[in-house]
């Protein structure tokens, strides 16, 4: 298996553009969960999916962010319109919960600049 | 309310030598607990974990070792090795209405000087 796939790796985007970070988790993994570290916050969670249903999005920052999930292998965080304080490395990740068994799977992450 | 804390932002420790690191959580209900490491520009992975039903899991150079009643596990690395040097998160999750999510420490970046 290839692992989690983000795209793009890099993204440099003016203040109040659209940005659209995709990820494609590990196959037959049934969680995919959205991070965001900065040097401030550390690694916190953005939102999580189940089964393609987003289960807490209590850490979405605002409403200008948006996460979606259409099918089981791809799913897309947008944020617009884009502000510099967003500038961050996005982290995707899958895992499959058996029993004890929680390890998540993480992508390479999108590095954010918002000019 | 930061339900892992991991106190200590850095570690330096000669190679050869080992390197202990900590992390404390609040939340009673976490039973499975992870360490992952992270290099620059790549993303977190998993090392080790353990489950509430254990107090010691080793994997090589690796052990984890945990105390429910403090509410506090550590990693040891013995011995360390320059390739060691990274950034470890620690994690926990638990069983109820968050099953599958796991609450994230705010890293420590351990060096090893060769």
């Amino acid at each position: 298996d290839a692992g989690v796939i983000q795209s793009p790796r890099h993204e440099v985007t003016e203040m109040g553009q659209e940005v659209t970070l995709r990820c494609k988790p590990i196959s037959g993994h049934d969680y995919l969960f959205w991070y965001r570290q900065t040097m401030m916050r550390g690694l916190e969670l953005l939102i999580y999916f189940n089964n393609n249903v987003p289960i807490d999005d209590s850490g979405m920052p605002e409403d200008r962010f948006s996460a979606k999930m259409p099918n089981a292998s791809f799913s897309t965080l947008k944020i617009q319109p884009s502000e510099p304080r967003d500038s961050a490395v996005y982290f995707c990740a899958s895992s499959a919960r058996q029993g004890f068994t929680d390890t998540q799977y993480f992508g390479p992450g999108t590095r954010l600049t918002v000019l | 309310d930061q339900q892992v804390k991991q106190n200590s932002p850095s570690l330096s420790v000669q190679e050869g030598r080992i390197s202990i690191l900590n992390c404390d959580y609040t939340n009673s209900m976490f039973d499975y607990f992870l360490w992952y490491k992270k290099y620059p520009a790549e993303g977190p992975t998993f090392l080790i974990s353990i489950s509430s039903i254990k107090d010691k899991n080793e994997d090589g150079r690796f052990t984890v070792f945990l105390n429910k009643s403090a509410k506090h596990l550590s990693l040891h690395i013995v011995p360390s090795q320059p390739g060691d040097s990274a950034v470890y998160f620690c994690a926990a999750s638990g069983r109820g209405t968050n099953a599958g999510k796991s609450t994230f420490g705010d890293g420590t970046t351990l060096t090893v000087k060769p």
